[in-house]
């Protein structure tokens, strides 16, 4: 199967850190990506992570992967009001060349 | 480099009546794909296709829909007889087959409000 489930919404003080997860479902995805979306515009490509590590870091980003229990977190770290967004992340299905995205999260931070 | 882009950014539409989108995708990105967003859901995945040839095409994809890369590199989406239910963003993708983790990238889409 393709879903992807997201939690809905966070809210974050300014310079803390933000913690948003993901579960997806098939275990056979080679990649699994993090896209951020601001109001009213596309989405950004934020990082991504190959299925046969268990963490990258990326400057404020740390991605996290669990392939057992099929969970993909990302943390943000020194939460700043710009990283108020909705965060998607999402997988290619083994066998498909396209991206299966979760309802996102959306992240709002409080100055 | 200019990203992917999409134009209109945003059209009003009176029900019944056809629009077209364009997408021009990063220049030597050969697979260009289309999604559709509704409010408060993840894009959904459309069509996509490989240079010029359309490989895959959701169910989504009605009859009323058709999408073209002629000549495998800008892109169009067209919609016939538009229904209100088609109120939606229109999220052009774009990769390079041969790149490491296969990244896809974005335009910023364009808005359908049919009215």
């Amino acid at each position: 199967g393709e879903d992807v489930e997201q939690s809905l919404f966070l809210s974050v003080r300014e310079g803390d850190s933000s913690v948003i997860n993901c579960t997806y479902t098939d275990s056979s995805s080679t990649y699994l990506y993090w896209y951020k979306q601001e109001p009213g515009a596309g989405l950004q490509l934020l990082t991504y992570i190959f299925s046969n590590m268990d963490m990258k870091q990326d400057q404020r980003l740390t991605v996290l992967l669990n392939k057992k229990d099929k969970h993909l977190s990302l943390r943000i770290a020194d939460t700043q009001t710009g990283d108020s967004a909705i965060y998607f992340c999402a997988e290619i299905p083994y066998g498909n060349n396209r991206l299966a995205f979760g309802k996102g999260n959306q992240v709002v931070v409080i100055p | 480099d200019t990203g992917v882009s999409q134009d209109p950014r945003h059209k009003i539409t009176k029900r019944g009546q056809n629009v077209t989108f364009r997408c021009d995708p990063i220049s030597e990105h050969n697979r260009l794909y289309w999604y559709r967003q509704t409010l408060g859901q993840g894009p959904e995945f459309l069509t996509y296709f490989q240079n010029e040839a359309q490989l895959e095409k959701s169910r989504l994809l009605s009859d009323r829909f058709s999408a073209e890369r002629p000549k495998g590199s800008f892109s169009t989406l067209e919609i016939q007889r538009t229904e209100q239910g088609d109120s939606a963003m229109y999220l052009c993708a774009s990769s390079l087959s041969r790149s490491s983790g296969n990244t896809i990238y974005f335009g910023e889409g364009s808005w359908l409000t049919v009215v």
